[in-house]
């Protein structure tokens, strides 16, 4: 298994323009998650999913937005990319189901600089 | 708002020495509590957890200490070695799936 990967590794972006960041897991994971960590910020909820077709707002949801068409995938899109979404993003998969506590599995990250 | 205050944000020990890293937290509907090891470039990694149905869990060199009357617990790392050199995220969920994490402590240990 290949587990959580993300695409690109790393990306410069002008202020104004946008991206996907691809996010791919093979654990038949129900459970998919977009993080962004900052220095001394720790790790910011995004976006997650509880299952194909579903998605929530996590913490810091402005200026992103997600979709699940698949139980694989789960792309982060970066519309009119602004100076303060330079972070780097981690994408994270878990199995869930009721009463119980899941491993979340995080990707390799992305590492976005918006100039 | 951070839910989770860690500290410290930084520390240095030496090879064979304790590295402790503290946690609060103020929700008391927390019922569980992950720490996450990251290395340089890498994304983050599980590495012990507890429920607060017991005071400490051990693993290897790394232990939790956790103090639900007080909403704090602990990550400890005895015999500390170069290869621990990372940071250390303290988390906690409420059932959901959410992980709350702390700011992150960097851990390194000179040999």
């Amino acid at each position: 298994n290949a587990g959580v990967t993300q695409t690109p590794k790393f990306r410069i972006l002008k202020i104004g323009q946008s991206m996907t960041l691809q996010c791919t897991q093979d654990m038949n994971h129900n459970y998919m998650y977009w993080y962004r960590q900052d220095p001394g910020m720790g790790l910011k909820l995004i976006y997650y999913s509880v299952g194909a077709g579903i998605t929530d707002k996590g913490e810091v949801p402005n200026g992103y937005n997600v979709s699940r068409s698949t139980t694989e995938d789960f792309p982060l899109r970066l519309e009119l990319a602004a100076p303060s979404q330079t972070s780097v993003y981690f994408c994270a998969s878990t199995l869930g189901g009721s009463g119980r506590y899941n491993e979340q599995f995080f990707g390799p990250g992305t590492r976005l600089t918006v100039l | 708002q951070q839910q989770v205050k860690q500290s410290p944000q930084s520390l240095i020990v030496q090879k064979g020495g304790i590295s402790i890293i503290n946690c609060a937290y103020e929700n008391t509907a927390f019922d569980y509590f992950p720490w996450y090891q990251q290395f340089p470039g890498k994304g983050p990694a599980l590495l012990i957890a507890i429920r607060p149905d017991v005071s400490e869990k051990k693993e290897g060199r790394f232990t939790i200490s956790f103090n639900k009357s007080a909403k704090q617990f602990s990550l400890h790392i005895m015999d500390s070695q170069p290869g621990d050199s990372a940071t250390y995220f303290c988390a906690a969920s409420y059932n959901d799936y959410k992980l709350s994490f702390g700011a992150g402590t960097t851990v390194t240990v000179r040999a």
